[in-house]
């Protein structure tokens, strides 16, 4: 498998333009979480969903904010519009949840976003 | 609510010396816990994790940790840094479905 894919890479975007972050899971995991990463705050957990369905977005810092999962192997991040102080790098990842976390979660590479 | 307390947020150690890096738990169930490392520019990699099995816990690239109920502890230990060990190291703990991290611990490795 080639782990979790994220893209893209590197995003440069103008304050108030719309930003769009992708991500696929490792196939078969059903967990899929989104992360925020800054040298001020270290690691957010965002927003998570289990079998595609959202469950604890109390992370999601505003409602410029949205994630959706359409299916088991896509999920996106949307900032509209977006700001300076959004810049950041975005992890998604993935696992395998039982009624209790006793698996790992696999990260992808991240997006660095940067909002000028 | 389980959270992880990282102790130093760097730590500097020289080529060949013992790495230790402090992590505390808080939880009144037994936890879940991890340790994940970064590279620059990478995402979070997993080097060991704690499910109960064994308090001694051994990982990859030479890391281990140790899970002391008695000191709410678990903290990595490696006994000779690389230099590319440098990184930085989060603990993690696991929380109704979701990892909850600690502020995370910078490695660097003098030669």
């Amino acid at each position: 498998d080639a782990g979790v894919i994220q893209s893209p890479r590197h995003e440069v975007t103008e304050m108030g333009q719309e930003v769009t972050l992708r991500c696929k899971p490792i196939s078969g995991h059903n967990s899929l979480f989104w992360y925020r990463q800054t040298m001020m705050r270290g690691l957010e957990l965002l927003i998570y969903f289990n079998n595609n369905v959202p469950i604890d977005d109390s992370g999601m810092p505003e409602d410029r904010f949205s994630a959706k999962m359409p299916n088991a192997s896509f999920s996106t991040l949307k900032i509209q519009p977006s700001e300076p102080r959004d810049s950041a790098v975005y992890f998604c990842a993935s696992s395998l949840t039982g009624p209790r976390l006793n698996t790992e979660a696999f990260f992808g590479q991240g997006t660095r976003l940067t909002v000028v | 609510a389980q959270s992880v307390t990282q102790l130093g947020s760097h730590v500097s150690v020289s080529e060949g010396a013992l790495v230790l890096l402090r992590c505390n738990y808080s939880s009144s169930v037994p936890p879940y816990l991890f340790w994940y490392v970064q590279y620059p520019n990478q995402g979070l990699q997993l080097l060991l994790k704690y499910t109960s099995a064994a308090t001694l816990v051994k990982g990859i690239n030479g890391f281990e940790a140790e899970f002391k109920k008695s000191e709410t502890s678990f903290h990595l230990t490696k006994p000779s840094a690389h230099m590319s060990d440098a990184a930085e190291y989060f603990c993690a703990t696991g929380q109704r479905n979701k990892l909850v991290f600690g502020a995370g611990t910078i490695l660097r490795v003098k030669s």
